[in-house]
C-alpha cells in the first residue's frame, strides 16, 4: 500500500541550528509532493510542494526540500532555525494513478526550537 | 476572501449522541475532503468527494456519514458507531483530481465524555 513515513517524530534544536526533516514515501509511479506546517492553534499550511522539474524546491519562510527519485525521499531543510519555527510538520504525497488523487501524510514531525 | 470554514471550533458530545460537524468552502472547488488528526498518526482520509451528490470512502469511514449536497457543503457525521470519536477533525478542499495540493480549514476539536 502506499506510505509516506517521517522518521522524526520529535526533534529539538536550538536557534540558529540547521534542520533536516526527513520523509520517504512508497510508490513506484508518479508523486507530487508537499511539505504542511502547523503552528500551534493553527491551521495546517502549505510550506512547498514539488511537481516536476528542478528537484530542489524552495518554500516559504526559508524553507526548502530536495526530492531524491532514486531514494524515494523529499527531505524538508532550512539552514537556521527560529524559535517562530516551533510547529509540526507534515510531508504529504499524492500517489499519481487515475484522475483522483488523494493526499496521504505521513506520521507528521514535532519541532520544538529553544530560544 | 475565499477559504473553508469549520464549525464550531470545539464540540463536546456525550457518548452515544451522533454530532455533526460543519464544513463550507467558497473557493469553487469541485473536491472536497475530511480528515481525522490523532497524535503521532498523522492525518487520515475519512471520506472525500469529487463532485456534488458523489463521495468514496476513505482508510477509516467506519462510524462516519457525509453527504454532499451543494458543491459548497461536506458536512461530516461522527455516529455513535465510532469507537474513539474524540480527536481533532479536519476539512479540505482541492480543485478536480487534487494534484496540486489541498486547501485546509482550521478544524473542529470533538470530545465525547
Amino acid at each position: 500500500a502506499q506510505s509516506v513515513s517521517q522518521h522524526n517524530h520529535h526533534v529539538i534544536l536550538s536557534e540558529a541550528a540547521s534542520l533536516e526533516l526527513g520523509c520517504n514515501y512508497s510508490y513506484g509511479g508518479t508523486v507530487n509532493l508537499f511539505w504542511y506546517v502547523q503552528y500551534p492553534g493553527q491551521h495546517l499550511q502549505l510550506l512547498l510542494k514539488y511537481f516536476s522539474g528542478d528537484p530542489l524546491v524552495k518554500g516559504i519562510k526559508g524553507f526548502e526540500a530536495e526530492f531524491i527519485k532514486s531514494k524515494f525521499s523529499f527531505n524538508l531543510r532550512k539552514p537556521s532555525v527560529q524559535w517562530s519555527d516551533t510547529a509540526e510538520y507534515f510531508c504529504a504525497a499524492i500517489m499519481i494513478y487515475n484522475q483522483g488523487g488523494k493526499l496521504i501524510f505521513g506520521q507528521g514531525t514535532e519541532l520544538s526550537v529553544k530560544p | 476572501d475565499g477559504g473553508i470554514t469549520q464549525s464550531p471550533k470545539y464540540l463536546f458530545r456525550k457518548e452515544g449522541q451522533n454530532v455533526t460537524l460543519s464544513c463550507e468552502q467558497n473557493l469553487n472547488h469541485d473536491a472536497m475532503y475530511w480528515y481525522r488528526q490523532d497524535p503521532g498518526q498523522g492525518l487520515r482520509l475519512i471520506y472525500y468527494s469529487q463532485i456534488v451528490n458523489d463521495f468514496q470512502k476513505g482508510d477509516i469511514a467506519e462510524g462516519y456519514s457525509v453527504s454532499r449536497e451543494k458543491k459548497e457543503s461536506f458536512p461530516l457525521t461522527v455516529t455513535s458507531a465510532q469507537k474513539n470519536p474524540t480527536a481533532f477533525y479536519l476539512c479540505a478542499s482541492s480543485i478536480v483530481g487534487g494534484l496540486s495540493g489541498y486547501t485546509f480549514g482550521s478544524g473542529t476539536r470533538l470530545t465525547v465524555v
